[in-house]
């Protein structure tokens, strides 16, 4: 079945530990997405990738880094610098971004720092 | 102003009922709307996806866009107990990302 795996589902860090989430799309999708979704909040786009070896960032950056090496796959690394890492983080994947193809999304990482 | 609102709920309702989830945007660009169904500790899943103005039909959902008044909403007909979940609805237009709304909570009470 085709889909979005985001790994692990649980997360528990130390503050100031830099934490590495896991994104991998078989939909053989151009473009992929992180954000992060807090109660009360919309989904808040993190970064974004259109194709292998590009990524921008996106409306919330700060503190995070990503990676685009394969097509399947888009990393995302919370690095110590986020003052408010403990969130639901979300995966996406969509045909085209230019065209505003669909996003499907993967089923998320709960991340806690304490 | 945020770019895309919703009424945050939550929305209580009877098993049969028709339900309208209703969302506002400003960014006179978006052309392209998606309303996904979220349930707890899960990914949002895709209901819906609407270009321009109009009406599209899917089983018991109806997406409606009316871009003279920035206006979307989602129709439910024949609720169940399993449509129970957060509805969040998103705008986007040609190059942009989508925006999304902070979501309406419904629970349809058996």
């Amino acid at each position: 079945d085709g889909g979005i795996t985001q790994s692990p589902k649980y997360l528990f860090r130390k503050e100031g530990q830099n934490v590495t989430l896991s994104c991998e799309q078989n939909l053989n999708h151009d473009a992929m997405y992180w954000y992060r979704q807090d109660p009360g909040q919309g989904l808040r786009l993190i970064y974004y990738s259109q194709i292998v070896n590009d990524f921008q960032k996106g409306d919330i950056a700060e503190g995070y880094s990503v990676s685009r090496e394969k097509k399947e796959s888009f990393p995302l690394t919370v690095t110590s610098a986020q003052k408010n890492p403990t969130a639901f983080y979300l995966c996406a994947s969509s045909m085209d971004r230019l065209y505003n193809s669909p996003l499907h999304f993967g089923n998320g990482t709960r991340l806690t720092v304490t | 102003q945020k770019e895309v609102e919703q009424d945050p709920g939550p929305l209580s309702v009877p098993e049969g009922a028709i339900v309208s989830l209703n969302c506002t945007y400003s960014n006179s660009a978006f052309q392209y709307f998606m309303w996904y169904r979220q349930y707890s500790r899960k990914g949002p899943e895709l209901l819906m996806y609407t270009y321009s103005s109009g009406n599209k039909e899917d089983g018991r959902f109806t997406a409606q866009v009316d871009k003279s008044s920035k206006y979307i909403s989602l129709f439910i007909r024949d609720s169940q107990p399993s449509d129970s979940a957060t509805y969040l609805c998103a705008g986007g237009g040609y190059g942009q990302n989508f925006v999304f709304g902070p979501g309406t909570r419904l629970s349809v009470l058996p």
